[in-house]
């Protein structure tokens, strides 16, 4: 019972530097989410995706970037990493956008 | 398009006590409402939601929600608090349309303290 696993758990980057958050999820669901969650602010929706080949804008997606290749993994690319980056990152899936799944979260900071 | 907005960042109430924590929303569309609770260094869980049918909701240990359309709310109360209910909870809406629910948008979060 995997569910929505996130790796990795802890990121240090450095500035400039790129990553990619890898997010997968063994239920077979459409719907997958990127939030990240900062002190106060609750959790903005970086992207989403209804499903295979399918991805679009939150409300936060500048400086990332996301792919949809498989209905498991939604991947989330940080390019050009920036310290306004530092968050909690959570992975969340849903089977037609009624309940979300959500993911241990990473924690990345930029330095 | 949809927003969130709880109304209060922090709550501290006595054990026991009943409590309240506010949710409104904006939304020119049907829609889903949720209440999620984040235990500290943990990821979401649901803890209830609205889909259609009874406005009245309930979840397993004791918190219910009222969808209140006129008002565009779904407050979380629960009649008597416990130490266990201390957590970050979150009110979020997702828009439906007729080719499904849209992006799920979160709420700041509400942080309820409860003392001994």
């Amino acid at each position: 019972n995997a569910g929505v696993t996130q790796t990795p758990k802890f990121r240090i980057l450095k500035i400039g530097q790129s990553m990619t958050l890898q997010c997968t999820q063994d239920m077979n669901h459409n719907y997958m989410y990127w939030y990240r969650q900062d002190p106060g602010m609750g959790l903005k929706l970086i992207y989403y995706s209804v499903g295979a080949g399918i991805t679009d804008k939150g409300e936060v997606p500048n400086g990332y970037n996301v792919s949809r290749s498989t209905t498991e993994d939604f991947p989330l690319r940080l390019e050009l990493a920036a310290p306004s980056q530092t968050s909690v990152y959570f992975c969340a899936s849903s089977p037609d956008g009624s309940e979300a799944f959500f993911g241990q979260g990473t924690r990345l900071t930029v330095v | 398009a949809q927003s969130v907005t709880q109304l209060d960042s922090q709550v501290p109430v006595f054990e026991e006590a009943p409590v309240e924590l506010r949710c409104n929303y904006s939304s020119s569309v049907s829609v889903y409402l949720f209440w999620y609770v984040q235990y500290p260094n943990q990821g979401l869980q649901l803890l209830l939601k609205y889909l259609s049918g009874s406005t009245l909701v309930k979840s397993i240990n004791g918190f219910e929600a009222e969808f209140n359309k006129s008002q565009t709310s779904f407050h979380l109360r629960k009649p008597s608090v416990h130490i266990s209910d201390t957590a970050e909870y979150f009110c979020a809406v997702s828009d439906w349309k007729f080719q499904g629910a849209q992006k799920l948008v979160f709420g700041q979060g509400t942080r309820l303290t409860i003392n001994p």
